[in-house]
């Protein structure tokens, strides 16, 4: 099936540690995202990226790092620079402008 | 810049009735407009969308939405609700800038 794969599930981090959680996608889409998501704060965006080897900072990218390196990959850091990484991660893919996203089922990271 | 309001947080209805979830733009040009919705510990998944021409749109599991220029409104509505439609529910206009711009979201609790 087509679709974008989010790995782990679950993740722990300890204090100043970095850890990276994985997006891939088959879909052959262009543009990739990385969403915050926190309760009663809807979706903040991170980073994304239009095409490989391209990404833009959004929203809230302070503490986080991204590479696009293929087509299919976007991996995302959570650098120990962000203080309050507690929160549920999601990954999404699009066709490209003003298409709909199509979303991974999520990574939630929380502090040991 | 772009905003999406999403005016109740929560919504409570009883299997079998109606449905209206609210949702409010604001953008200068023509918007592109999504419904998404998100089980728990999910990603979300694509509900509707518009684009241009019949402002009635028509989308998975018995949704629809009406666009409303004169109101910057994008209200989702479903006829008779079933208890597997309790989620929470998220609009995006997606800007030129090829990235989307989420509501807060509204949760649907539904009483059998």
């Amino acid at each position: 099936d087509g679709g974008i794969t989010q790995s782990p599930k679950y993740l722990f981090r300890k204090e100043g540690q970095n850890v990276t959680l994985s997006c891939e996608q088959n879909l052959n889409h262009d543009a990739m995202y990385w969403y915050r998501q926190d309760p009663g704060q809807g979706l903040r965006l991170i980073y994304y990226s239009q095409i490989v080897n391209d990404f833009q900072k959004g929203d809230i990218a302070e503490g986080y790092s991204v590479s696009r390196e293929k087509k299919e990959s976007f991996p995302l850091t959570v650098t120990s620079a962000q203080k309050n990484p507690t929160a549920f991660y999601l990954c999404a893919a699009s066709g490209g402008r003003n298409q709909p996203q199509h979303f991974g089922d999520g990574t939630r990271l929380s502090i040991l | 810049a772009q905003s999406v309001t999403q005016p109740d947080i929560h919504i409570t209805v009883s299997e079998g009735a109606s449905l209206e979830l609210r949702c409010n733009y604001s953008y200068g040009a023509t918007p592109y407009l999504f419904w998404y919705v998100q089980s728990p510990g999910q990603g979300l998944q694509l509900l509707l969308k518009y684009f241009s021409g019949d402002t009635l749109v028509q989308g998975i599991k018995g949704f629809e939405a009406e666009f409303k220029r004169s109101q910057s409104s994008f209200n989702l509505r479903k006829p008779s609700v079933h208890w597997s439609d309790a989620a929470e529910y998220f609009c995006a206009v997606d800007t030129n800038a090829g990235k989307s711009t989420f509501g807060d979201g509204t949760t649907l609790t539904v009483k059998p």
